[in-house]
């Protein structure tokens, strides 16, 4: 069974661009989140789907980050436009049954913005 | 809001050594704790949980108890491996919240041989 997959690996941008960050959950999982980890800090929360539907998005900084999940399957996280301090590993997680409170998380993405 | 501070690394251990990465918390509910471990070059894997206070989760040799009279959840193994180096995670996540997990800020662990 593949696992959940993030697409690039790495990124390395301009201030002021563009980026986007794809996440391919594993297959049937209603539930994606989508977490950060920036300059060795803490992995923070961003938001939660549940299908295509957006739980909670408390955790998304402003509103240059942007995320969809169109027809509930793979996500995207827009950033527009780019700043340094959004430099860090975007990871992705899915999970059958939160209340199990198991969640399978990708590699990451490394984001870096010059 | 909840926080989980963790031991700062790096931590440095030789094979079959005591491992102990010390993880304490603060929370308003009743949360469930975990710990998750990244691999070079892998996503974050779930180690063990705990969901209610004196539980005790276990995996691969690693131990943490759920310590709700001192808020800890201190990850530990008997004698660690080279093949443990990995980077450790604490997290919590309040029972029935959206919120979902909040991490402390990692543990490097080398084990050399």
């Amino acid at each position: 069974e593949a696992g959940v997959t993030q697409f690039p690996s790495h990124s390395v941008i301009e201030k002021g661009q563009t980026v986007t960050l794809r996440c391919d959950p594993i297959s049937g999982h209603d539930n994606l989140y989508w977490y950060r980890r920036v300059m060795g800090k803490e992995i923070k929360f961003l938001l939660h789907f549940v299908k295509e539907s957006k739980q909670d998005e408390s955790g998304m900084p402003n509103n240059r980050f942007l995320a969809e999940r169109t027809g509930g399957t793979y996500s995207t996280l827009k950033v527009q436009p780019a700043e340094l301090e959004d430099s860090g590993v975007y990871f992705c997680a899915s999970s059958q049954d939160w209340a199990q409170g198991k969640a399978f998380f990708g590699q990451g993405t490394r984001l870096t913005v010059v | 809001g909840d926080s989980v501070t963790q031991m700062e690394g790096p931590v440095t251990l030789s094979e079959e050594a005591f491992l102990t990465i010390n993880c304490t918390y603060t929370a308003t509910g009743y949360p469930s704790l975990f710990w998750y471990v990244q691999y070079p070059g892998e996503g974050l894997q779930l180690l063990l949980k705990a969901t209610k206070a004196d539980d005790k989760g276990s995996n691969k040799g690693f131990e943490a108890t759920y310590r709700k009279e001192t808020t800890s959840f201190h990850l530990e193994k008997g004698s660690v491996q080279v093949s443990d180096s990995a980077v450790y995670f604490c997290a919590l996540s309040e029972f029935g919240s959206a919120r979902q997990l909040t991490f402390g800020s990692g543990t490097q662990l080398t084990v050399l041989p």
